[in-house]
């Protein structure tokens, strides 16, 4: 069965530090992974995805993930955090259902972005 | 392009009541999925339809139910509510269901209170 772990539920950073955020899976194949992104009452928005191939996945707003096979890990990181960057962080894997799929979630990161 | 719709925003009902939250997919989706997020957790899948049909069903009592419409239009349905059915409640469309590298969008959530 599939699942993700994301490591710290908060992680506050500066105005222009990095962002790191962390996201461990568990499949027991290939898997599809996710970052979605939730603004204060709003629904998810998909930031980017790893599916096959290239490795370093690059998604809106500067943010990017790596898929590390070895380390079982789909981090999210960013160079240089902005105060719209403030948010609620969503890993996320594709697991198969039959026919269909479904998204497991972990339980989030909230990113504080300090001035 | 139209996205992800759902009404009411906020809805409050008692306990033992029943109550319908809807969906409209984007144009062109024929596949929906709801998921449940409860305070300060990630969302949880709770089925998903396809052409009109369950098309696969997570983790939750037959009192969760749905319904999907040719005009792209979905309905989710909660029987006998508890206290713990309070959450907000997401809909995704995406193209199909078969496909896992298929983007699931989201609606912006209708925020369920049970008192």
């Amino acid at each position: 069965a599939q699942s993700v772990t994301q490591l710290g539920s908060h992680v506050s950073v500066s105005e222009g530090a990095l962002v790191l955020l962390r996201c461990n899976y568990s499949s027991s194949v290939p898997p599809y992974l996710f970052w979605y992104v939730q603004y204060p009452n709003q629904g998810l928005q998909l930031l980017l995805k790893y599916t096959t191939g290239a490795t370093l996945v690059k998604g809106i707003n500067g943010f990017e993930a790596e898929f590390k096979k070895s380390e079982t890990s789909f981090h999210l990181t960013k160079p240089s955090a902005h105060m719209s960057d403030a948010a609620e962080y969503f890993c996320a894997v594709s697991a198969e259902m039959d026919s269909s799929y479904k998204l497991i979630f972990g339980s989030g990161t909230r990113l504080l972005v300090r001035p | 392009e139209t996205g992800v719709t759902q009404s009411p925003t906020h809805l409050i009902k008692t306990r033992g009541q029943q109550v319908t939250l809807r969906c409209s997919s984007q144009s062109g989706h024929n596949t929906v999925s709801w998921y449940q997020q409860a305070l300060g957790q990630g969302p949880q899948f709770i089925f998903q339809y396809y052409r009109e049909e369950e098309n696969g069903r997570g983790n939750f009592p037959p009192r969760f139910s749905g319904l999907q419409f040719p005009n792209y239009s979905s309905e989710l349905n909660v029987n006998a509510l508890e206290l713990d059915d309070s959450a907000l409640y997401l809909c995704a469309s995406s193209l199909a269901p078969g496909r896992t590298t298929d983007t699931q969008y989201f609606g912006p959530g209708t925020r369920l209170t049970v008192l």
